[in-house]
């Protein structure tokens, strides 16, 4: 069975310091990972995805995820917080199932920007 | 970068009554189109899968006739709340399915829906 798990439902870190937001998957198969953001009452915006190519992905807004196979994981890092990155932030992996592929939600990450 | 959106954006609604949220894809052909339930503070759950000119897939403990969806077109998806109760107050939010951009699925903005 397929699963996400991110490891912290909140952080909190200082503007200008290093954002790191951590996430493991569990999958039978190769998985797509993804990180999506929410900010309050918006929908989803698709900050970076992994498909099996590089694997350091590099997304919008300065952030990048690493895919490590050996560790299941797929951390979403950023050198320099900025207040504009406070919101939501889920780990998503896609599996594969008959005709559609489906996707599951961790249970996301709540980032805090502080001056 | 592609453009899902949804109509509308909120909802106050009286018990009872039906609601219907429209979800397109603006820029792209989705054959496949998603709606996701969201509470308050939680991560977003499936609800259903809807396919252009067949019936929608409805995951497990989703009831299919409270929960109408109808996907005539390639840019459009329809997710009909019936008989509504409060308890179906909530943020629910469709995504849509580019095949032709590695099947990436790009998300609505949200409605949020209030029963009374």
């Amino acid at each position: 069975a397929q699963s996400v798990t991110q490891l912290d439902s909140h952080v909190s870190v200082s503007e200008g310091t290093p954002v790191l937001l951590r996430c493991n998957y569990s999958s039978s198969y190769s998985p797509s990972l993804f990180w999506y953001v929410q900010h309050p009452n918006k929908g989803l915006q698709l900050l970076l995805k992994y498909t099996s190519a590089a694997t350091l992905v590099k997304g919008i807004n300065g952030f990048e995820a690493e895919f490590k196979k050996s560790e299941t994981s797929f951390h979403l890092t950023k050198p320099s917080a900025h207040m504009s990155d406070a919101a939501e932030y889920f780990c998503v992996v896609r599996w594969n199932t008959g005709t559609a592929s489906k996707l599951t939600f961790g249970t996301g990450t709540r980032l805090q920007v502080t001056l | 970068g592609a453009v899902v959106s949804q109509h509308p954006s909120r909802v106050i609604c009286k018990s009872g009554t039906s609601v219907k949220i429209e979800c397109r894809s603006l820029d792209f052909q989705a054959t496949t189109m998603f709606w996701y339930r969201q509470f308050p503070k939680q991560s977003l759950m499936l609800m259903a899968t809807s396919n252009e000119g067949s019936k929608a897939t409805y995951e497990q403990g989703v009831e299919k006739d409270k929960f109408l969806i109808n996907h005539a077109s390639l840019t459009l998806s329809t997710l009909t709340v019936t008989s509504a109760h409060p308890e179906d107050s909530s943020f629910y939010i469709c995504s849509a399915r580019d095949s032709g951009a590695g099947e990436t699925q790009y998300f609505g903005p949200g409605t949020r829906l209030l029963v009374l």
